[in-house]
């Protein structure tokens, strides 16, 4: 199973809105509506911000929103802040109760 | 609260074995399935292996099937990943994370996540 492709990095300024993608096959990401994306900063445990591709869990910001088309899940962060600087991985269920994740990308805040 | 806290990390040989340990806390542990998920050094999340919340059920990435094993002890609310035939490649940090359904193939999210423990395969 193949890691799903994530852009290495992408930025923005504060204010602004940046949009992450997610590319996968037509046997994971295409085929279930079942990717979820986390943020980790750096030394920390990863946090679920988006699940079943656009619902936010309780507490995460409404400045976080999830859609798919295709092969490819997308993560938009609008607003940015500062806080917002760190990775972010999409993960999408690849069925048989198996799991795959993206590369990761990272988030930088100009 | 759902608490996760690994443990059982540390330096094994080539060819060794570890088992890591997950003690979960704060939720009703066999009605959901439990994952592991890894972590290289510099490098992305891979998905290593899930349990159901009977534990009769286990699956395991292919890059560790057959030298991984998960189980579980629903009386002491843990989780387990046996890892024998250790390699410089399973150098990593080792999550585990709560699933949201005791069935593995029907898992939405991983939420929350334990704080990790570092395995080093070095001789």
């Amino acid at each position: 199973q193949s890691a799903l492709t994530q852009p290495a990095s992408v930025s923005g300024s504060p204010g602004q809105s940046i949009t992450i993608s997610c590319t996968g096959t037509s046997s994971d990401v295409g085929r279930f509506n079942l990717v979820s994306w986390y943020q980790q900063y750096p030394g920390k445990a990863p946090k679920l911000i988006i699940y079943e591709g656009s619902k936010r869990p309780s507490g995460v910001s409404t400045r976080f929103s999830g859609s798919k088309s295709g092969n490819t899940a997308s993560l938009t962060i609008s607003g940015l802040q500062a806080e917002d600087e760190a990775d972010y991985y999409c993960c999408s269920y690849a069925g048989s109760s198996t799991f795959v994740f993206g590369i990761g990308t990272k988030v930088t805040v100009l | 609260e759902v608490q996760l806290l690994e443990s059982g990390g540390g330096l094994a040989q080539p060819g060794g074995s570890l088992r890591l340990s997950c003690a979960a806390s704060g939720f009703t542990f066999s009605n959901y399935a439990m994952s592991w998920v890894r972590q290289a050094p510099g490098k992305g999340l891979e998905w290593v292996s899930s349990i159901s919340g009977s534990g009769v059920n286990t699956y395991h990435a292919d890059s560790v099937k057959g030298r991984f094993t998960s189980s579980r002890d629903i009386a002491k609310n843990t989780v387990f990943l046996q890892m024998n035939s250790l390699r410089a490649e399973d150098t990593a940090v080792y999550y585990c994370a709560k699933g949201d359904r005791r069935d593995t193939a029907l898992v939405t999210r991983f939420d929350p996540w334990g704080q990790g423990t570092l395995v080093t395969v070095s001789s």
